[in-house]
């Protein structure tokens, strides 16, 4: 079955570069999840998307912006990057917001700031 | 979100059922209770949810108690695969998860 996609898997950046992450959602999913992990941390939850529209948002860095596109894909931007934004960044996909809907995450992108 | 509360480590042998208790003591009765793994680095896994009856499904059993206060995760019969973080979070909103600290599981040979 078809899984979230996310790409690039690897990104090496310099500090105060920008970052650009993609990912694509199961085929059908309209919702998507942005969630950052620190080395040695659980995931925590950026921000979310249903329908194009954002949802919700959680530790989100003012620095960092979101969008989702018509095609249900999602993009995140970070700018200014600091050697703290070292980490994996995992996209998640679910059929919509109810709560009875789980979320499938993809393999993850690590960024690492140097 | 209500918080969880979950062993830091157990450990299982090979073949053995694996029981993985989470509390969650502040629960509404709107609120889901929700299993993920991560298996080393890798993207969460769904495996499964249940708002207040017991569930099954291909991976694993959910055994939710009558009062929803706390729940056990059941895997029938780990395999060294089955070495993971396991997270228990309970979910009032479709928006976001509340990881929590989780459970690493190891599966002895």
């Amino acid at each position: 079955a078809a899984g979230v996609i996310q790409s690039p898997r690897h990104l090496i950046k310099e500090k105060r570069e920008t970052a650009t992450l993609k990912c694509y959602p199961i085929p059908r999913h309209d919702t998507v999840y942005w969630y950052q992990q620190g080395p040695g941390q659980d995931p925590q939850f950026l921000i979310s998307f249903y329908e194009k529209m954002q949802s919700d948002k959680g530790s989100i860095p003012d620095r960092f912006s979101a969008q989702q596109f018509s095609d249900y894909h999602s993009e995140l931007n970070m700018s200014s990057l600091e050697l703290g934004d070292s980490a994996l960044y995992f996209c998640a996909s679910s059929l919509g917001l109810a709560v009875l809907y789980e979320q499938y995450f993809g393999p993850g992108t690590r960024l690492t700031v140097t | 979100d209500a918080k969880t509360t979950q062993p830091p480590s157990m450990d299982c042998a090979e073949g053995r059922a694996a029981n993985l208790p989470c509390n969650h003591s502040t629960i509404s009765g709107n609120e889901y209770v929700y299993w993920y793994r991560q298996i080393h680095s890798q993207g969460p896994q769904y495996i499964i949810h249940g708002l207040k009856n017991n569930e099954t499904n291909e991976m694993a059993s959910l055994i939710i108690t009558e009062d929803r206060k706390s729940s056990t995760l059941i895997l029938p019969h780990a395999t060294l695969r089955d070495t993971a973080v396991y997270y228990c979070i309970v979910r009032v909103t479709g928006n976001q998860f509340y990881f929590g600290t989780g459970t690493s599981l190891t599966v002895i040979p």
